[in-house]
């Protein structure tokens, strides 16, 4: 089972450069979102999404977008990247219903120059 | 707010003794709990759960964790420590609500010594 895939693993930009991270699930989960992990921070949530067509915003928004076209993908924006965006970004899905069991990709690790 | 603390940023423990990770949450309701484990360099394995029932829950690795309403924490322990435990620890909590996210807390890094 794939779970949740995120590409690439690692990328370097230089500021003002503009790239999308990608997720995709293979579970059928309606929700998924995007964390950030920083030194001393713990992860914390960017956006999220409960279906296709449906996001929101988390603790830590600005400078992100997000759309969810499909219940599969939820890709990561950066529309002109900063040093600030230096970080380690996880996805992660789960079932609506339920119990909060999500699942976590492996990682994109980002450094802006 | 809701919020997590981890009030150990660092620990360091000795090849084989025992050791206790610190969670507590905050907010009225009991949430659903969590322990993630994060090696280095690499993603975020569950450790274990808890969502209702008996308070002292089991996990992979050997770890076990317990839920204590009185105190607003969920600990998490393990009787002998391996050097391969090595890793960064994250408790994290879920208020429920379909809309509901996993709140984590800034985690405790673990060192072994041999």
């Amino acid at each position: 089972n794939a779970g949740v895939t995120q590409t690439p693993k690692f990328q370097v930009l230089k500021t003002g450069q503009s790239m999308t991270l990608q997720c995709a699930q293979d579970m059928n989960h309606e929700y998924m979102s995007w964390y950030r992990q920083d030194p001393g921070m713990g992860l914390r949530l960017i956006h999220y999404s409960v279906g296709a067509g449906i996001t929101d915003q988390g603790e830590v928004p600005n400078g992100y977008n997000v759309s969810r076209s499909t219940t599969e993908d939820f890709p990561l924006r950066l529309l002109s990247a900063a040093p600030s965006q230096t970080s380690v970004y996880f996805c992660a899905s789960r079932k609506l219903a339920g119990r909060n069991i999500q699942y976590f990709g492996a990682g994109t690790r980002l450094s802006v120059l | 707010a809701q919020s997590v603390t981890q009030p150990d940023i660092h620990i360091t423990v000795s090849e084989g003794a025992s050791l206790e990770l610190r969670c507590n949450y905050s907010y009225g309701a009991t949430p659903y709990l969590f322990w993630y484990v994060q090696s280095p360099g690499q993603g975020l394995q569950l450790l274990l759960k808890y969502f209702s029932g008996d308070t002292l829950v089991q996990g992979i690795k050997g770890f076990e964790a317990e839920f204590k309403r009185s105190q607003s924490s969920f600990n998490l322990r393990k009787p002998s420590v391996h050097w391969s435990d090595a890793a960064e620890y994250f408790c994290a909590v879920y208020y429920g609500g379909s809309q509901g996210n996993l709140i984590f807390g800034k985690g405790t890094k673990l060192s072994v010594k041999p």
